[in-house]
């Protein structure tokens, strides 16, 4: 299994919701990603897991809260969200070790309300 | 600072021509830089990695430490390559930085 699984592929949810976004892999990769997308930009980095350690936030509001439960799971809490964080929102993984690749989910939609 | 700079918002080419895709970087350290490919519809996937030297799909990129850049060529561009190309550094404390991405058009 070569993939980064994310669900759900689409979301709505309004400002005062609690939704949580999903990421799977089972590739043994020890670090993982979470981005944020806008059309027609680059992702830009959110979070950075490593060992089931969040090792790098960068500087991301508190409405958004990531976990790691496992070495094959990483999540994405999302509450009291505002219509701008609306954007297609990937997870990635890779190994750890230099020159590896990271590999992408297709990402979850997300539109706040 | 850790920077990507991919110049070009558009690149434009008729089938057939070559092409060249702009990648520049500022990074103290001793850098890890990637193409990354987005077609249409389609996930992020890896394209090229400076490190491993190869030629994927016909294209081909060499690291230039001098210059600090890493653009990516292909000597004939097939429609099949218009899709959005990111430019990515990975720092030592392990972030993935894309460019701004350039998208390639290659019409017939």
């Amino acid at each position: 299994d070569t993939e980064v699984t994310q669900t759900p592929k689409h979301l709505v949810m309004g400002m005062t919701n609690k939704k949580s976004l999903k990421c799977e892999q089972h590739m043994g990769h020890r670090a993982m990603y979470w981005y944020k997308q806008k059309a027609k930009k680059p992702p830009e980095l959110m979070f950075v897991y490593s060992y089931e350690k969040l090792s790098i936030n960068e500087s991301v509001p508190s409405r958004f809260s990531p976990e790691c439960p496992n070495s094959s799971l990483l999540n994405l809490h999302l509450h009291a969200l505002q219509p701008e964080d609306s954007a297609l929102y990937l997870c990635a993984s890779s190994p750890r070790g230099v020159n590896t690749e990271a590999f992408f989910g297709q990402g979850t939609r997300l539109t706040v309300v | 600072a850790q920077r990507v700079t991919q110049p070009e918002k558009l690149l434009s080419v008729f089938k057939g021509a070559p092409v060249e895709l702009k990648c520049n970087y500022s990074y103290s350290g001793s850098p890890e830089l990637f193409w990354y490919v987005q077609y249409s519809r389609q996930r992020l996937q890896l394209l090229l990695r400076h490190i491993s030297r190869e030629s994927i799909k016909g294209f081909t990129a060499d690291l230039n430490k001098g210059e600090t850049s890493f653009h990516l060529k292909k000597p004939f561009a097939q429609e099949e390559d218009s899709a959005m190309y990111y430019c990515a550094l990975r720092t030592m404390g392990g972030k993935l930085i894309f460019g701004q991405g350039t998208e390639l058009s290659v019409k017939p």
